[in-house]
């Protein structure tokens, strides 16, 4: 099994549709959760941490369920440039400061 | 601010030969880590360093790697003897103290290898 499993993907959306994803993880001792997103032959970036109590940015919305391991990133009114890699991230603190990735789902916009 | 620069960008070595892949953090970031992705997989921790320290080099793949940081500023990741499986993008990323921004890692552009 993997440490973290996201949605297979790819997700193809029109613009301005609503999208989620979701992406489970196996250590119960995993401290910090985050999205990062990859755009292609590109680096990964931060899009947003995720806290129990849920978090907004704009039009992300992250949700971290610790019972169930279980975090979602919630995307309203997709846009073009929304299209990209989205990575679901765990930071195993009890390692020291190790962050184990994700797959990665593949998100397409197109107008 | 500059954010973390990697060298080269790209590298093309045969089997067997040696390759030396460089890093320069966030200037002031204490934590230096390398990451890797090979074809088909998802992103793999390496090591991490504080400062000239390896914190975890947990995943390091064998013998083949040797990540150094003397001096706790730039790091240098060499293979030697590459394998054809070390074919990958090598990631680094870097981090400022707990407390001080916290451990929100900041990744670099990373440095495609690919051994023939």
């Amino acid at each position: 099994r993997k440490e973290v499993e996201q949605d297979p993907g790819p997700f193809n959306v029109p613009e301005g549709a609503t999208v989620a994803f979701n992406c489970t993880y196996s250590n119960s001792a995993s401290q910090s959760f985050f999205w990062y997103r990859q755009d292609c032959r590109k680096e990964p970036k931060l899009l947003m941490s995720v806290y129990s109590s849920g978090n907004e940015d704009g039009r992300f919305t992250a949700q971290l369920n610790r019972a169930s391991q279980y975090i979602s990133l919630l995307i309203r009114d997709s846009k073009l440039s929304d299209s990209a890699t989205y990575l679901c991230v765990v930071n195993e603190r009890e390692y020291g400061n190790k962050l184990v990735f994700g797959a990665g789902t593949i998100l397409r916009v197109k107008s | 601010e500059a954010g973390v620069t990697q060298f080269p960008s790209h590298s093309v070595i045969e089997k067997g030969q040696t390759v030396t892949l460089r890093c320069d953090p966030i200037s002031g970031h204490d934590n230096l880590y390398w990451y890797r992705r090979v074809m088909g997989k998802e992103i793999k921790f390496l090591l991490h360093f504080v400062k000239e320290s390896k914190q975890d080099e947990s995943g390091m793949p064998n013998n083949r790697f040797l990540a150094e940081r003397t001096g706790g500023t730039y790091s240098t990741l060499k293979v030697q003897p590459a394998e054809l499986e070390d074919s990958g993008v090598y990631f680094c990323a870097s981090s400022n103290t707990p407390g001080q921004g916290g451990y929100t890692q900041y990744f670099g552009p990373g440095t495609r290898l690919t051994v023939l």
